[in-house]
């Protein structure tokens, strides 16, 4: 089987930095991926890592280690439309395992 | 515009009664899935598709069909709906072995 764990909730100020962890319990792991969901919206991709280390887009960066089963999301130049969930996501892998399994979320709270 | 349609958007039904919710994408993709969305418990892969005619079970298949025909659709069943089945559901596709899926728009279950 797999799991995620997510913090349910996090709040940060605008223009600050935020993190959101992500550690995973997975078979046939082939890199996690995250995704921004605003209330009532469809989940949107943001980022992936396939090999560990950093991977910058814009203001945002993910994060991941293999080694310690973790990642995370790295939010920068807070604005007040961050606010959102956030889900960490292990992808459908070429080969063998296609499932995908998302962790439950983490909302994000921007305050001025 | 590349996108992801489902149909209809909200429903409201009673229990037994047999509904259908449809979802098309037109970029090709061959990755095609269903997930649920419950507070607290986030998305929870109900069926996914690798291509035609090949499909599989997600983590919560039960009381759930789906069919793949054509590349570009992928319909959810609900045989005989119950009131559990009251959800958030999301169709979604992607590049099989690729870390991005791309969601439609969400369609509102509640069954009474």
């Amino acid at each position: 089987g797999q799991s995620l764990e997510q913090p349910s909730e996090v709040t940060a100020v605008e223009g600050a930095i935020v993190q959101i962890n992500c550690t995973y319990q997975t078979s046939g792991f082939y890199g996690l991926s995250w995704y921004q969901q605003h209330d009532g919206g469809a989940p949107t991709f943001l980022s992936y890592n396939g090999l560990d280390g950093l991977e910058e887009t814009g203001r945002f960066s993910s994060f991941l280690s293999r080694s310690d089963s973790y990642g995370y999301l790295l939010l920068q130049e807070l604005q007040m439309k961050d606010s959102a969930s956030y889900f960490c996501a292990v992808p459908p892998g070429s080969g063998g395992y296609q499932k995908v399994t998302f962790g439950t979320g983490t909302k994000l709270q921007v305050i001025p | 515009e590349a996108q992801v349609t489902q149909n209809p958007r909200y429903l409201i039904t009673v229990t037994g009664k047999k509904l259908t919710v449809t979802c098309s994408q037109n970029m090709n993709h061959e990755y095609m899935s269903w997930y649920r969305q419950d507070p607290g418990l986030g998305l929870r892969q109900i069926y996914y598709s690798m291509n035609v005619e090949v499909t599989d079970k997600g983590d919560v298949p039960e009381g759930y069909k789906v069919s793949r025909k054509e590349k570009r659709n992928f319909p959810l069943i609900l045989e005989s709906p119950s009131p559990n089945q009251t959800s958030l559901y999301f169709c979604a596709s992607g590049i099989q072995g690729g870390e991005t899926q791309y969601f439609g728009p969400g369609t509102r279950l509640l069954v009474l």
